[in-house]
Order: structure tokens, then sequence, then C-alpha cells
């Protein structure tokens, strides 16, 4: 069935660090979002992207979406404590009307 | 932006007993989702809740254990039955406003002793 693999599952990064994670789908997708999760929060919204081989920003992080549209990145560079929580992406199911959700990364700040 | 109210926020029941979750969308919305969370895990869809019709469920999750109501376009319940231990979790619910970009509510913490 079609699944969305992400990795990895935790990153500990020192304050400052970059951060990075990945998705990838096994089929291609109409769009793949991203959503954070701040521990005892819940997922909100971080961003969509459409297009083969976009690009999007916002402030320090840095959203790529593959030009086969099955595979997508999260970048944020010079992490800081806001940072930190479980970043999830989800790409459509067949019926367009589900997402089905990667595994997540957890973004963890080394004290 | 879109508000989803969600009670209750966290609950402790005792095994055999059932629990209801309420969710309140500030806007009308055609579809709501009903979520499980394991502590660290992923998201789980449990079912799609539609206005006017009988929820759809996905695989390993059933009416008789999960009933939802939808009585109209901008409520749902989710009702946890018949609870063991094992049904604790995160329970979330979300809405499509558009672009199928979901909105969360803040969740309920269920613990079944």
């Amino acid at each position: 069935g079609q699944q969305v693999m992400q990795i990895p599952q935790y990153q500990h990064v020192q304050e400052g660090e970059d951060f990075t994670t990945y998705c990838n789908s096994s089929t291609t997708l109409s769009n793949i979002q991203w959503y954070k999760q701040r521990p005892g929060g819940h997922p909100v919204f971080l961003i969509q992207l459409v297009k083969s081989g976009e690009v999007k920003k916002q402030k320090r992080l840095t959203f790529q979406f593959g030009e086969a549209k099955k595979n997508s990145s999260l970048h944020i560079t010079a992490t800081q404590t806001t940072d930190v929580g479980t970043y999830f992406c989800a790409g459509p199911k067949d019926s367009n009307y589900q997402l089905i959700w990667g595994a997540g990364t957890k973004l963890i700040i080394k004290p | 932006s879109a508000v989803i109210s969600q009670k209750p926020s966290r609950d402790i029941c005792q095994r055999g007993t059932s629990l209801t979750i309420q969710c309140q969308v500030d806007s009308q919305v055609t579809m709501m989702f009903w979520y499980r969370q394991q502590p660290g895990q992923s998201l789980t869809l449990i079912a799609t809740a539609n206005q006017g019709s009988e929820a759809t469920y996905e695989s390993g999750f059933v009416i008789d254990k999960f009933p939802i109501s939808r009585p109209n376009l901008t409520f749902s319940t989710l009702t946890v039955s018949n609870m063991s231990p094992e049904d604790s979790s995160i329970y979330l619910c979300s809405a499509n406003y558009g672009a199928n970009v979901l909105t969360f509510g803040a969740g309920s913490r269920l613990t079944v002793l």
C-alpha cells in the first residue's frame, strides 16, 4: 500500500546547529505537507508544497519538494530552543481527502 | 485561523467504561477526522466523519468500539467504548478547511486503568 517513510526518527543537535528531516513516498504525490508538534501539543500545519522541484522558505526553515514529487525535506538552519518538537510530513492518500503520515522526526536540543 | 475546541483535554477512566470526546469547529466543514496518537508515535486515522452519513472507519477500527456522531457541520463526537488499558492514548480531532490541509484540536489524553 501507499507509504510515506520519514527519517531520521530522532536528531540530537546543539543549539545553533542545523537540522534536516527527509520524507520519501512510495507513490507520486500531488502535494506534500509539513506539520510541527511541540511536546505535549497537537500538530500544527507549517506548509504545503505542490510543484515539482518547489522550494519554500519560512525564516530559518527551508522546505523542498523533489522533481519526481516523491520526496521532500525540511531543513532548519541554526536551530533554536523554540524549534524543539516533532516534525511530520504528510501526503494525500489515493482518495485525496485523507493524509498518509510519516513517522515524524523528533528534534532534540542537547543541553 | 481556524479554531477547533476539543474536550475533555484529559481523563482517567476505569476499564470497561466508555468516554465521549467532543469536537467543535468554528466554521462549517464537510469532513472531520478522528486520529489516535500513541506517545512518541505518528498519527493513525480512526475514521472520517461526514455530516449526514455514517462515518468511514479505517482498517482495525470498528463502529462498535469507536462510535462517531456528526449531527451538523460544526460538531462531532467520538466515543471510546468498553475501554481497556490498550486504549490509553491521545485522541485528536481535525478538520479539513481546504486544500486537504488539516487543523487539529488540542487533543484528549486518555488513561485507562
